[in-house]
C-alpha cells in the first residue's frame, strides 16, 4: 500500500476560506476523494475524482490536484462545516489497497 | 431517499465473534458492491472488506484476512459482516458504504450508513 498525509488541523473564522491538503507519492497517477466526518453521522463524500462535487454538496466546496498534492478548499466556511475531513485516492483497478488519509480537524469558529 | 443502516454491533470478549448487518434502501442493492469500513476510537478510517455487486468477488485487508467474512443477500437488501477471532484492537465504528460503481466497482465510496459500534474487551 502506499501513504498519504494531511496536516492534523485546520482553524478559520466563519466566512474565510479553509485549504486542506492530502499529499502523496501515488497521486499523480489516482483521483482524490474527499469525505466529511461529523460525529454521530454518517460520513458524505463532498469531492469525487479530484473536484467533481456531487448533487447536494454546496458549492462552497471545491478540489484540485497537482503532481502529489491535493486540496479541499471551502470557501465561505460556515460553523456547520467543521468537522474532520479525510482524504482517500483509488485508481479503481482495486489493484492496490487503497487508503485514507490521517484525516483533518477543520474547527470554523 | 438511498439509506444504509448498519447493526448488529456491541461488546464481545477477545476472542469472541460477532456478525454486522448492513440493510440498504432506495437503490438497486443487487447492482452495487458494498464496502465496510472502521475507525477506531481516536483514529481514522480504515477500509476492510468489499463484497461486489454479484457476490461472486470479495476483497479484504491484511489485518482481518482469515478472521472477517463479507456475504450479501440480495433478496433481502443486506449485507453481512461475520468476524471471528476479535481482538481489542478490531474495537472500532464499522460503516458500510455503497460503492459508485454500476455493475462495476470503482473503489470508491458514494454513500455511507451511520455506522455500528464494536468494543473487544474483558
Amino acid at each position: 500500500s502506499y501513504e498519504l498525509t494531511q496536516p492534523p488541523s485546520v482553524s478559520v473564522s466563519p466566512g474565510q476560506t479553509a485549504r486542506i491538503t492530502c499529499s502523496g507519492d501515488v497521486l499523480p497517477k489516482k483521483f482524490v476523494y474527499w469525505y466529511q466526518l461529523k460525529s454521530g453521522q454518517a460520513p458524505v463524500l463532498v469531492i469525487y475524482e479530484d473536484s467533481k462535487r456531487p448533487s447536494g454538496i454546496p458549492a462552497r466546496f471545491s478540489g484540485s490536484s497537482s503532481g502529489t498534492t491535493a486540496t479541499l478548499t471551502i470557501s465561505g466556511a460556515q460553523v456547520e462545516d467543521e468537522a474532520d475531513y479525510y482524504c482517500y485516492s483509488t485508481d479503481s483497478s482495486g489493484n492496490d489497497r487503497d487508503v485514507f488519509g490521517p484525516g483533518t480537524r477543520v474547527t470554523v469558529l | 431517499q438511498m439509506q444504509l443502516v448498519e447493526s448488529g454491533g456491541g461488546l464481545v470478549p477477545p476472542g469472541g465473534s460477532l456478525r454486522l448487518s448492513c440493510i440498504a434502501s432506495g437503490f438497486t442493492f443487487s447492482h452495487y458492491g458494498i464496502h465496510w469500513v472502521r475507525q477506531a476510537p481516536g483514529k481514522g478510517l480504515e477500509w476492510v472488506a468489499l463484497i461486489r455487486y454479484d457476490g461472486d468477488n470479495k476483497y479484504y485487508a491484511d489485518f482481518v484476512k482469515g478472521r472477517f467474512t463479507i456475504s450479501r443477500d440480495n433478496s433481502k437488501n443486506t449485507v453481512f459482516l461475520q468476524m471471528n477471532s476479535l481482538r481489542p484492537e478490531d474495537t472500532a465504528v464499522y460503516y458500510c458504504a455503497k460503492d459508485h460503481g454500476y455493475l462495476g466497482t470503482y473503489w470508491y465510496f458514494d454513500l455511507w450508513g451511520r455506522g455500528t459500534l464494536l468494543t473487544v474487551s474483558s
